[in-house]
């Protein structure tokens, strides 16, 4: 069965250093998604893409983080600088329709 | 605003028991709504989906959840856990609209004891 993939699968930075996250949706699957989720917490969407559209980035903090979906296959999330209340799985997931995604293994960050 | 509820932060089941895990949406027309499953460290598995139509739902791993339209809900429920059945399991609905956003609860963590 096909798969999302992402890596690295962890990340350790220190404050103020730029990270980046990478993810290989499912062959096909127009709609990407990139997810945070914080310990103890439910998956919050962070941005949406429909090909290479952003279609959502409401909860994207834009002050530091940025996603992009180039040629609308895979995407590149960016934080820059990195802060302690980044640290997170950040989930990546794809989608043909009607929200059910698939996700990937996930990004584990840690920012010290 | 639509929003998911999982009311039960932590559950402890004996293996071999039943299981039900409880999940109230806010939704105004018909939802979308799901049932994943997340393991230690890992990505979210989906588990079932209901879309329309029969208010049952079979899932993976002999899991089901029942749509009740009355009450809101959207309860997951499994006749007889398996140690392997421990982990987290989180309810979501799709915010249907301009996009199709996964919404998802905070979570119910099982514990399965032997």
């Amino acid at each position: 069965e096909a798969e999302v993939a992402q890596s690295p699968r962890y990340k350790i930075t220190e404050k103020s250093q730029a990270v980046a996250f990478w993810c290989d949706p499912i062959s096909g699957h127009a709609t990407l998604y990139w997810y945070r989720q914080i310990l103890g917490q439910g998956p919050e969407l962070l941005v949406q893409f429909q090909d290479e559209s952003v279609v959502d980035d409401s909860q994207l903090p834009k002050d530091r983080f940025s996603a992009e979906r180039l040629k609308g296959v895979d995407s590149t999330l960016k934080i820059q600088p990195a802060e302690l209340g980044d640290s997170a799985m950040y989930l990546c997931a794809s989608s043909l329709d009607e929200g059910r995604g698939f996700f990937g293994p996930g990004t584990r960050l840690t920012v010290l | 605003a639509q929003s998911v509820t999982q009311p039960d932060i932590h559950i402890t089941v004996s293996e071999g028991a039943s299981l039900e895990l409880r999940c109230n949406y806010s939704y105004g027309a018909t939802p979308y709504l799901f049932w994943y499953v997340q393991s230690p460290g890992q990505g979210l598995q989906l588990l079932l989906k209901y879309f329309s139509g029969d208010t049952l739902v079979q899932g993976i791993k002999g899991f089901e959840a029942e749509f009740k339209r009355s009450q809101s809900s959207f309860n997951l429920r499994k006749p007889s856990v398996h140690w392997s059945d421990a982990a987290e399991y989180f309810c979501a609905v799709v915010s249907r609209g301009a996009t199709n956003k996964l919404i998802f609860g905070t979570g119910t963590l099982l514990a399965v004891q032997p």
